[in-house]
This record gives structure tokens, sequence and C-alpha cells, in this order.
């Protein structure tokens, strides 16, 4: 079974500025893996897929890259609407089945 | 635009088996080209991938939770849905449901559903 490990578990950061989350697969998995953003109350929006595409709607200051086991999702001038919690997720294409890594929670500095 | 609603009970005792449904709108189910799965989210915690299906009736479980949990799915109704037997506390948590798009990911998702397990 691949697990995903993220971290931090908690970044802070002030609006405007870089954040920097990172994604670690525990064996390779290509480039099949997305990132989502979850805001409280609410469920899970897809942002990025396969590694370092952006989903329809999402806006260009997100941005992925990375393939194999170590992935990072960037947001290069955190928004209001930013702050959130986002989780990496690895897909298998051959079996499909989903593992999401814990999270990392990005919150105003 | 595609839609999914979760339904069912929001409260299940412990050792009986939580029932969801999924109800897939403004697109079919039969289509070839998606699964739909189950994700789970206790209180205050991170996303637990269930399991999948397709609309063949093809399923993908959760290693550690496969003794426990039947997807199942219903093309007349456009629906598919959840079984999760012997429930206890742990069980507690927002289920999703949601369209897996292959090599993209999970999207749309359902609203989510509260089931809470206690006597």
């Amino acid at each position: 079974e691949i697990v995903m490990t993220q971290s931090p578990a908690t970044l802070s950061v002030s609006p405007g500025e870089r954040a920097t989350l990172s994604c670690r697969a525990s064996q390779s998995v290509s480039s099949n893996l997305a990132w989502y953003q979850q805001k409280p109350g609410q469920a899970p929006r897809l942002l990025i897929y396969g590694a370092s595409t952006r989903a329809t709607g999402i806006p260009a200051r997100f941005s992925g890259s990375g393939s194999g086991t170590e992935f990072t999702l960037t947001i290069s001038s955190l928004q209001s609407e930013d702050f959130a919690v986002y989780y990496c997720q690895q897909y298998n294409n051959w079996h499909p089945t989903w593992t999401f890594g814990q999270g990392t929670k990005v919150e105003i500095k | 635009q595609l839609q999914l609603q979760e339904s069912g009970p929001g409260l299940v005792k412990p050792s009986e088996t939580l029932s969801l449904t999924c109800t897939v709108s403004g697109g079919s189910i039969s289509s070839s080209s998606y699964y739909w799965g189950w994700i789970r989210q206790p209180p205050g915690k991170g996303l637990e991938w269930i399991g999948s299906i397709y609309y063949s009736g093809s399923t993908y479980y959760n290693p550690s939770l496969k003794s426990r949990v039947t997807i199942s799915v219903d093309t007349s109704k456009n629906q598919f849905s959840l079984k999760l037997s012997s429930v206890t506390a742990a069980d507690t948590a927002v289920y999703y449901c949601a369209r897996l798009i292959a090599a993209v990911g999970l999207d749309p998702w359902g609203q989510g559903t509260l089931v809470t397990v206690s006597s």
C-alpha cells in the first residue's frame, strides 16, 4: 500500500506571500497525483491533477510540480480565500485505488 | 452540470450496518469514462478513501475496510450505494460520494452527510 506524507502539518503565511506545500509518496506514483482544497464545512475541491495540470476554473496562482515520489503545491500569492486545508492524493490507474495524504492546513500568520 | 447528493440515516447504532445512497444528476452513471466512489472524513481529521465502483459493477475497496464494505450501483436509478457493516464509534464521519476520473481525480463531490454511530 502506498503511503502519502504531507509536510508541514500547518503552514502560517501572510496574505500576499508564497506558500509551498510538500507531498511524498512511499513509492513512485509517476504523475498520478492530485491536490485538493477543503474549506471548513465544505467538500474538497479538485485543484491540480496529473501532478501539474490545473483543474477547470482554478486560478493560475496555484501550481503543482513533481513526479515519482516528491511533489509540491505552490500558491504564489496567498489570497484570503486560499486559507484552507490541502490534501494530496495518489491514484493507481490500473487498479482504481486512491490514497490521501493527511493534509496541510494553511493558516493566516 | 453533474451533481451528486448523499442520502441516508444520520444516526446508526453500534454493530449495525450503515447504508448510504448517492444520487447522480446532470449526467449518466453508466458512462464508461468514470468510476464512482465513497470517501469519509472523521470529525477534525483527514480524508479516507472507502471504495470505488464502475458502472459495470466492478468494485475496488480500501484494504483496511474491505471486510465490512459493499458498494453497489443501480444504473436504472442513476445511483450507487454504500453499506458498511458492524459499525463502531470510529466509523462516525462525514461521508462523501464523488465521481472518479481516471488519471485526473475526484470531481465533483457531493456535499457530504454526517453519520454518527451511537446507541
